[in-house]
């Protein structure tokens, strides 16, 4: 089955720690893309990346780090220096600038205490 | 800037009534609009989307949605509510200008009362 992968479904980490979410897809899209949803605040980007071995900052990028080093894989690092990093994470890929409609994984769910 | 405007972030509706999910939207230029579905801890799935073919937009498990120029709207609607249509609703619009970006509204959690 084609799809995106989000794993773990649930994470759990300790304050000052950097943490690594993943995020695979076999759907051959050429642009990924992370998002945080926090209750009542709908979904808010922090990178895409249109292509592999490049990626933009989105609207919240502090705090956050990416690789697009395969085309399949988007992993997101949610570093320390993220001041409220407990929330949902969604990650999501189109096929190409010619497609406007993304496709989710089922997302990670971080707590940090 | 593009951007949308989800009025109500619950609604509460009997099963068997008509939803009536309401999105505006701010855009210089023709948009691309979508309706996306979100079930409990789970990620969104697209429920209809206009790219300016026809304005009224038939998408899955019934609902469908009237892009409307004159009113910037966009507005979900089902005819009879099921219960199992009890989710968060996000619209969203497609960000134009080469940054291949969406921007998602606030969104509103159906509630079905049985």
């Amino acid at each position: 089955d084609g799809g995106i992968t989000q794993s773990p479904k649930y994470l759990f980490r300790k304050e000052g720690q950097n943490v690594t979410l993943s995020c695979e897809q076999n759907l051959n899209h050429d642009a990924m893309y992370w998002y945080r949803q926090d209750p009542g605040q709908g979904l808010r980007l922090i990178y895409y990346s249109q292509i592999v071995n490049d990626f933009q900052k989105g609207d919240i990028a502090e705090g956050y780090s990416v690789s697009r080093e395969k085309k399949e894989s988007f992993p997101l690092t949610v570093t320390s220096a993220q001041k409220n990093p407990t929330a949902f994470y969604l990650c999501a890929s189109k096929p190409g600038q010619a497609s406007y409609e993304q496709y989710f994984g089922p997302g990670t769910r971080l707590t940090v205490t | 800037a593009q951007s949308v405007t989800q009025l109500g972030s619950h609604v509460s509706v009997s099963e068997g009534a008509l939803v009536l999910l309401r999105c505006n939207y701010s855009s210089s230029v023709p948009p691309y609009l979508f309706w996306y579905v979100q079930y409990p801890n789970q990620g969104l799935q697209l429920l209809l989307k206009y790219t300016s073919a026809a304005t009224l937009v038939k998408g899955i498990n019934g609902f469908e949605a009237e892009f409307k120029k004159s009113e910037t709207s966009f507005h979900l609607t089902k005819p009879s509510a099921h219960m199992s249509d009890a989710a968060e609703y996000f619209c969203a619009v497609f960000r134009s200008g080469g940054y291949q970006k969406v921007t998602f509204g606030t969104g509103t959690k159906l509630q079905v009362i049985p």
